[in-house]
């Protein structure tokens, strides 16, 4: 089955810098990538997702590009806010149900 | 659009009693909706699947008879934890299928039995 890996578990930045996560995953029929933010007690939004026909996606900060050769993809966030503190999951789908990485906490000091 | 709730947000109950949470799909029609389950600072793993007007398909390790899954229309799936135990404290989140394969969650609901 889908196995998803997800780094760094942890990510300090400061305000205004980038901030990059990284996932991989290892089903090459995986045709689906979506990321999502987490705040504490709440459940997991969907901020961006990218479907395996795009190489990269932009939404205003926040972009995914997607590498199918080396089944890799990575959510970029650039110009961090402290509003942007939170925990960050990304997915890989075929058809089915969403296989999750084990998340990314990200802290952006002001 | 696409907004999911769950109800209730939190909930504390006696060891033994039963516990049922709701998920509804607000603006739009889900045949397939998903239970998770979430342990404090891990990922959310998956507990089952359910479908409009058929049975839950649940994922290994997870008692079908313990974790009572309805989904009797097409807004509305509910979670039943049975004779319920500390063990099954947990945050469970529900999430519905919109438009092919995106999943949109619920706020979650946070169940401490004591």
């Amino acid at each position: 089955g889908e196995n998803v890996e997800q780094h760094p578990s942890t990510l300090s930045v400061q305000e205004g810098d980038s901030a990059v996560i990284k996932c991989t995953y290892s089903d090459s029929a995986s045709n689906y990538f979506p990321w999502y933010k987490q705040e504490l007690g709440k459940g997991p939004q969907l901020i961006i997702d990218i479907r395996s026909n795009v190489g990269e996606k932009k939404d205003q900060r926040i972009a995914v590009t997607l590498n199918k050769t080396a089944k890799h993809f990575s959510l970029h966030i650039t110009e961090t806010q402290p509003e942007d503190s939170a925990v960050y999951f990304c997915a890989a789908s075929t058809q089915a149900w969403l296989v999750f990485g084990a998340g990314t906490i990200l802290r952006v000091k002001s | 659009g696409a907004v999911v709730s769950q109800h209730p947000s939190w909930v504390i109950c006696k060891s033994g009693t039963s516990v049922k949470i709701e998920c509804r799909s607000l603006d739009f029609q889900a045949t397939t909706m998903f239970w998770y389950r979430q342990f404090p600072k891990q990922s959310l793993m998956l507990m089952a699947t359910s479908n409009e007007g058929s049975k839950a398909t649940y994922e290994q390790g997870v008692e079908k008879d313990k974790f009572l899954i309805n989904h009797a229309s097409l807004t509305l799936s509910t979670l039943t934890v049975t004779s319920a135990h500390p063990e099954d404290s947990s945050f469970y989140i529900c999430s519905a299928r919109h438009r092919g394969q995106t999943q949109y969650f619920g706020p979650g609901t946070r169940l401490l039995v004591l």
